[in-house]
């Protein structure tokens, strides 16, 4: 039971390229979610699927699409990378019981733009 | 709209000293709450949460947070921090049934040996 990971690990792009954030989680959870985090910001919501088939945008979703191909995974993309959008980005997936919800996080993507 | 605010950003504590960070919230309804660490260079994990019940919880490692609905505060104790403490520290919320979690900026506390 591997929880939730995130792929890659770290990348460096250059200002106006493209890339994709990939998430996939094995707790069979329904609602997935993708945030950044910035020094001095905490986390900000950029977009989060409430179930298969549905997406949503956050607090910050400008410059971002997101995917959600199954159940299990929920992928980010940005079309034309700016420095604005250097940040660790985080994926979190989130158990429902009783409508009482607990996110759960992976281990998060560096992404430097350049 | 809901938000969470942690008024300590930076703490530095000795060892064996005791720990309170404070997590407030504006939100009139019924929440969940939650505190997550992130210790250097990891990810972040759930420390405890309340959802109904005793106003005093405990989560791991000797954590306990205490809701007081009146104040809108849930904050974060622990009676004597380690060095293995040091790590940022934040505070969510999340309403009953709602599907957005809304996280704190952050408390980055440092144990000094």
């Amino acid at each position: 039971n591997a929880g939730v990971t995130q792929t890659p690990k770290f990348q460096v792009l250059k200002t106006g390229q493209s890339m994709t954030l990939q998430c996939a989680q094995d707790m069979n959870h329904n609602s997935m979610y993708w945030y950044r985090q910035d020094p001095g910001m905490g986390l900000r919501l950029i977009y989060y699927s409430a179930s298969e088939g549905t997406t949503d945008k956050g607090e910050v979703p400008n410059g971002y699409n997101v995917s959600r191909l199954n159940k299990r995974e929920f992928s980010l993309r940005l079309e034309s990378a700016a420095p604005s959008q250097t940040s660790v980005y985080f994926c979190a997936s989130s158990e429902l019981d009783s409508r009482r919800e607990t996110q759960y996080f992976g281990p998060g993507t560096r992404l430097l733009v350049l | 709209a809901q938000s969470v605010s942690q008024h300590n950003h930076h703490v530095i504590l000795s060892e064996a000293a005791s720990l309170e960070l404070g997590c407030n919230y504006s939100y009139g309804g019924t929440v969940n709450l939650f505190w997550y660490v992130q210790y250097p260079g990891q990810h972040l994990q759930l420390l405890l949460k309340y959802f109904s019940g005793d106003p005093l919880v405990k989560g791991i490692k000797g954590f306990e947070a205490e809701f007081i609905k009146s104040k809108f505060s849930f904050n974060l104790r622990k009676p004597s921090v380690q060095w293995s403490d040091t790590a940022e520290y934040f505070c969510a919320v999340n309403a009953i049934g709602g599907n957005q979690f809304y996280f704190g900026t952050g408390t980055s506390l440092t144990v000094i040996p």
